[in-house]
């Protein structure tokens, strides 16, 4: 079982819609909790990290961190065109980095 | 620009013939590390270092190789290149302390096509 799962979509949402994106987890290791977004023909890029549980906003986006359910959360609020991105949640136990498959979104103006 | 930078962008050569993938940073992290990403499996890690002449095997080794002699570059190296390495691989750095969120900085990514 991988350590870190999540839906690939894709998800598509018209200009506005809040976005939800998700992930489930198994390593109770993990203390910190990442949003990477990925653009097409680009590296990932750290979006937001939130510490053990609880919610954490930047803007538009919210991250969640469910430690009892092992479940992460990442909301986009007034989803843009420019949200169009593949995102890779991520959980950290010491240096080590354990990615999820990451999910492909399409905001459509 | 605090920035990792990998070369090439875009490769294609022919099974069993060397190659090297630079990876350089300029923001003086102790942690370096190589992942390829493939459709339907995400980013795997390949090797990792934790500082000069310390590194360590990630998820899928085999077939590659990896040198830390300097702190700020990291090359990845293939002997002898084969087909099932065709992937899209990034380098990745991130700085090493006590504690503390560790947020990687990844380079723009090389497309290598093996024939």
């Amino acid at each position: 079982q991988k350590e870190v799962e999540q839906d690939p979509g894709p998800l598509s949402v018209p200009e506005g819609a809040i976005v939800s994106l998700n992930c489930t987890y198994s390593n109770s290791a993990f203390q910190y909790f990442m949003w990477y977004r990925q653009y097409s023909r680009k590296g990932p890029e750290l979006l937001m990290y939130t510490y053990s549980s609880g919610n954490k906003e930047d803007g538009r986006f919210t991250a969640q961190v469910d430690k009892s359910s092992k479940y992460i959360s990442l909301f986009i609020r007034d989803s843009q065109p420019s949200d169009s991105a593949t995102y890779l949640c991520a959980g950290q136990a010491g240096t080590a980095l354990i990615f999820g498959k990451g999910t492909t979104l399409s905001v459509s103006s | 620009e605090a920035q990792v930078t990998q070369n090439p962008r875009y490769l294609i050569t022919v099974t069993g013939k060397k190659l090297t993938v630079t990876c350089s940073q300029n923001m003086n992290h102790e942690y370096m590390s190589w992942y390829r990403q493939d459709p339907g499996l995400g980013l795997r890690q390949i090797y990792y270092s934790m500082n000069v002449e310390v590194t360590d095997k990630g998820d899928v080794p085999e077939g590659y190789k990896v040198s830390r002699k300097e702190k700020r570059n990291f090359p990845l190296i293939l002997e002898s290149p084969s087909p099932n390495q065709t992937s899209l691989y990034f380098c990745a750095s991130t700085h090493v302390g006590t504690g503390g969120n560790y947020g990687y900085t990844f380079g723009s990514g090389t497309r290598l096509t093996v024939v």
